[in-house]
């Protein structure tokens, strides 16, 4: 299994380009979180989907814009890229919301 | 409010010495608290939680609840320890964690 994937694994943007970060998991979790890691900040988490059909705000949603596309994916939007936004994105996905979580290995992006 | 504080950004120890990580957190109900930790160029990946009352590659953690810690301990600490060390709590209604700033952990030989 190859757990928790994510692509592109580094990306630079240009102010108010867009893009989608795609994540998928293949061990049939019902869960899924996108996270954000800044130095000095930690993890903060920017949106989830208790299950699929649902997604909700995390701590630092404004920005960013999600889709769980289907149980497997479940991708991140930038729609007008900042330079605030550069940071290392991490996805992760757990059987349920009380299950443990499994994390991706990260896309780092740069905005100029 | 929910917080996560580690107060120390980094640590750094010799091989052998004993290291303790420090995680405070502010919760008024009974959280579950964690330990990920992040190895350079890995995903990050948990490394211990407190009700399962385990020790991991020689770490422990206890949670004391009159001091709001789980402070993360090795008695004797190894050059491949070194990483990224992050405290973790979830509210008792499940789902999202709250992770703390973050302390990296350098071991020198």
């Amino acid at each position: 299994n190859a757990g928790v994937t994510q692509t592109p694994k580094f990306q630079v943007l240009k102010t108010g380009q867009s893009m989608t970060l795609q994540c998928a998991q293949d061990m049939n979790h019902n869960s899924m979180y996108w996270y954000r890691q800044d130095p000095g900040m930690g993890l903060r988490l920017i949106y989830y989907s208790a299950s699929e059909g649902t997604t909700d705000k995390g701590e630092v949603p404004n920005g960013y814009n999600v889709s769980r596309l289907n149980k497997r994916e479940f991708s991140l939007r930038l729609e007008s890229a900042a330079p605030s936004q550069t940071s290392v994105y991490f996805c992760a996905s757990s059987a349920n919301r009380d299950s443990e979580q499994y994390f991706g290995p990260g896309t780092r992006l740069t905005v100029t | 409010a929910q917080r996560v504080t580690q107060p120390e950004k980094l640590l750094s120890v010799f091989k052998g010495a004993p290291v303790e990580l420090k995680c405070n957190y502010s919760y008024s109900g009974s959280p579950e608290l964690f330990w990920y930790v992040q190895y350079s160029r890995q995903r990050l990946q948990l490394l211990l939680r407190h009700i399962s009352r385990e020790s991991i590659k020689g770490f422990t953690a206890d949670l004391n609840k009159g001091e709001t810690s789980f402070h993360l301990k090795k008695p004797f600490a190894q050059e491949e320890d070194s990483a990224m060390y992050y405290c973790a709590l979830k509210p008792n209604q499940g789902g999202k964690l709250i992770f703390g700033q973050g302390t990296e952990l350098s071991v020198k030989p």
